[in-house]
């Protein structure tokens, strides 16, 4: 069964550090998806991507982020000078056009110290 | 912007009695509803979904959610508890007024399952 894979599943740096989190959403999705996660908190939207672009960004999507879709298959979620606060799970998702189901990766933790 | 609420950040069950999470959303559009498992130190799966067709939605594990529009609920069920239920599940409701549909995620609520 086709699945979203997450690079790498953790990831320590220090604060001021840039990082990138990579994805690989399922092949035939269009949509893509960022969320994070907060130490038993909730998981909250960060950005969504389509056709290229960002299609919607919630507030704490802020200009130390941005996302990217390099070639056909990867989509990345860079953090230029990551904060004490950014330390988070950082979830990838994918949906088909028409399913507004959203598949997710098994995520990312990120430790900033 | 659709939301939901969760009712109860921890809900303990006897192994065999009845699941019930509650989950209340609130939405000015008919809403995509969604329930989401996660187990410890895992990601997210998808146990069930609501886009407008059937109200009572079947899902994984036995799971089953009915969608009541009168009352704005969602809430998950499942007749008889097992040890492996244990875990975080998450309500989430597609935010129509996204044109990404992101997902608007409740607080959760932890399932414990007693012998």
């Amino acid at each position: 069964e086709p699945e979203v894979t997450q690079t790498p599943s953790h990831q320590v740096t220090q604060m001021g550090q840039e990082v990138i989190l990579r994805c690989v959403p399922i092949s035939n999705h269009l949509y893509f998806y960022w969320y994070r996660q907060i130490l038993g908190q909730k998981v909250e939207f960060l950005v969504s991507f389509y056709n290229n672009e960002i299609s919607e960004k919630s507030e704490i999507f802020d200009d130390q982020f941005s996302v990217e879709r390099p070639d056909g298959s990867n989509f990345t979620l860079k953090i230029r000078s990551t904060k004490l606060e950014d330390s988070a799970m950082y979830f990838c998702a994918s949906r088909v056009t028409g399913d507004y189901e959203q598949y997710f990766g098994p995520g990312t933790r990120l430790t900033v110290t | 912007a659709q939301s939901v609420t969760q009712l109860g950040s921890h809900v303990s069950v006897s192994e065999g009695a009845l699941v019930l999470l509650r989950c209340n959303y609130s939405s000015s559009v008919p809403p995509y509803l969604f329930w989401y498992v996660q187990y410890p130190n895992q990601g997210l799966q998808l146990l069930l979904k609501y886009t407008s067709a059937a109200t009572l939605v079947k899902g994984i594990n036995g799971f089953e959610a009915e969608f009541k529009k009168s009352e704005t609920s969602f809430h998950l069920t499942k007749p008889s508890a097992h040890m492996s239920d244990a875990a975080e599940y998450f309500c989430a409701v597609s935010d129509k007024s996204n044109s990404g549909y992101a997902l608007n995620f409740g607080k959760g609520t932890s399932l414990l399952v007693t012998p």
